[in-house]
């Protein structure tokens, strides 16, 4: 039911920017393109989500493409505590249940950050 | 501020059995929702209720209930447990509905 594609896992140097892809190529014009992470064994965290522009807080970037088919989140400056399963998220809006949603998560990127 | 907050962390029960968990929300928001995620899955949605509402249900059996409270915390019923039902179950919760939710730490559920 993932309407999101994302490589099942990535390797990236500490100190080093970790660019993690996804593609969603069925979003709807009105879907936002939503990024959590999950630590070992711990809750899903929230790090940033967009529409259309580009977005940038604390904790990271993302970069929407045009045609809003992909996105990428950067990690600009990646730390051993940044190894955790990445996932991107359509958000999926079920206006017949008035205005109800629900994240659907797929496998996420197993992002690991190697000394 | 407080996150959201789950109870208990862990618990073990047998085939059979029912269970209660809980969730208290970030203060302000009105909205829970509850997702399973089991061994090597992401998480799935199970409820969400707004204003004490169900507004959202996953394709989950009648055995999975849940329910709101006045205060805005939520719990989640499991009746005649499987060993399937063995799984880390997550609350999220949001301002109102279509914004950002931000999970609990989760409950692990243990089924023998």
């Amino acid at each position: 039911d993932a309407k999101t594609t994302q490589p099942t896992s990535m390797d990236c140097a500490e100190g080093r920017a970790a660019n993690l892809p996804c593609n969603h190529s069925t979003i709807s014009g009105n879907e936002y393109v939503y990024w959590y992470r999950q630590i070992h064994s711990q809750g899903p965290q929230y790090i940033i989500h967009g529409l259309k522009n580009n977005e940038t807080n604390e904790m990271a970037s993302l970069i929407i493409t045009e045609d809003r088919k992909s996105s990428t989140l950067i990690l600009p400056h990646a730390t051993l505590r940044d190894t955790a399963v990445y996932y991107c998220i359509v958000r999926v809006a079920n206006k017949d249940q008035g205005g109800s949603e629900k994240l659907v998560f797929g496998k996420g990127t197993k992002l690991t950050v190697n000394p | 501020d407080a996150g959201v907050t789950q109870s208990p962390t862990h618990l073990i029960k047998t085939r059979g059995q029912h269970v209660t968990l809980r969730c208290s929300p970030i203060s302000g928001h009105k909205s829970v929702s509850w997702y399973q995620q089991v061994l090597g899955q992401g998480p799935q949605f199970i409820f969400q209720y707004y204003e004490k509402e169900e507004r959202g249900r996953g394709n989950f059996p009648d055995r999975f209930s849940a329910r709101q409270f006045p205060n805005y915390s939520s719990e989640l019923n499991v009746n005649a447990l499987l060993l399937g039902d063995s799984a880390l179950y997550l609350c999220a919760s949001s301002r109102t509905v279509l914004v950002t939710q931000y999970f609990g730490p989760g409950t692990r559920l243990l089924v023998l």
